[in-house]
C-alpha cells in the first residue's frame, strides 16, 4: 500500500526557518516531490529528490534518506507570501505506474509578522 | 499563456444532473491527468492519459468518463452526480512518463453537489 505522513499545520515567524516533516511507505519508490498549493490555487512544483541528501533551491532545500522513508523541506528566511500548503508526493515507479504520485495530505504553514 | 486551463472554474449544481469539465494544455506534453482533492485536502489521481490512451484508471466509479480527443485536451464527464462528489477536480500535465516527470496542475474546479 501506499501511505504518505506529514504534520497537518505549522506555525512560524517572519523571518525564521521552518522543516516540513514527511515520511513515506510505498510499493516501490522512485522519487518524491514537493509542491507548494495556496489557498483556492493549483498545487506548482517545488523540488524533486531521487537520491539521498539535500537539494538547494534559493531559500527551500528539500532533503531525502530512501533507507529511512523520509524527508523534509526546508523553508528558510520565511516570508509572508510563503503561507500555504506544502505536498509531500512519492513516486512509485518508472513507466506508466510512475505516473500514479501518492499525495500526503499537506502541511498548513501559517507565517506570522 | 496559461500553460494547463480547465474550465469552469466554480460548478455548481444538482443531484443526478451530468457534468462536464474540460482541460487544456499548451505545453506539448503528452500524458494527462485528473485529480480529486477531497475537504481534508488529499490529492488522489484518478485518470492518467498518455498519448490519447487511458493508462491509469483509479478505483473510480464508472460515473466518471474521461475522454482524451488529442493529447492536447482531456476532459471529463460526470454522470449522475451525487453529493459525495463534491471536490476539486485538477487537471495536470506532464512530459513522459519515466524518470522525472513534474506535473503542470490547472487552476482547479470546485464542483458542489447540492
Amino acid at each position: 500500500g501506499q501511505n504518505i505522513d506529514q504534520p497537518t499545520e505549522m506555525t512560524a515567524t517572519e523571518g525564521a526557518i521552518v522543516q516540513i516533516n514527511c515520511t513515506y511507505q510505498t510499493s516501490g519508490f522512485n522519487g518524491l516531490f514537493w509542491y507548494q498549493q495556496h489557498a483556492g490555487e493549483a498545487p506548482t512544483f517545488l523540488s524533486y529528490n531521487v537520491l539521498d541528501g539535500l537539494e538547494e533551491k534559493g531559500r527551500f532545500s528539500s532533503f531525502l534518506s530512501r533507507s529511512k522513508g523520509y524527508s523534509y523541506l526546508l523553508l528558510k528566511e520565511l516570508q509572508m507570501k510563503d503561507s500555504a500548503s506544502y505536498l509531500c508526493a512519492a513516486k512509485p515507479g518508472r513507466g506508466a505506474a510512475g505516473n500514479k504520485l501518492t499525495f500526503g495530505g499537506g502541511t498548513r504553514v501559517l507565517v506570522k509578522p | 499563456d496559461t500553460a494547463v486551463s480547465q474550465t469552469p472554474k466554480y460548478l455548481v449544481t444538482q443531484m443526478g444532473n451530468d457534468k462536464s469539465i474540460k482541460c487544456e494544455q499548451n505545453l506539448g506534453h503528452d500524458t494527462m491527468y485528473w485529480y480529486k482533492q477531497d475537504s481534508k485536502k488529499f490529492l488522489k489521481i484518478m485518470f492518467s492519459y498518455n498519448n490519447k490512451e487511458l493508462i491509469i484508471n483509479e478505483t473510480v466509479p464508472n460515473r466518471f468518463s474521461p475522454k482524451s480527443p488529442d493529447k492536447a485536451h482531456l476532459n471529463l464527464h460526470i454522470n449522475s452526480l451525487e453529493l459525495g462528489d463534491s471536490a476539486v477536480y485538477f487537471c495536470a500535465s506532464s512530459r513522459g512518463q519515466g524518470g522525472f516527470t513534474e506535473a503542470f496542475f490547472g487552476q482547479g474546479t470546485r464542483l458542489t453537489v447540492v
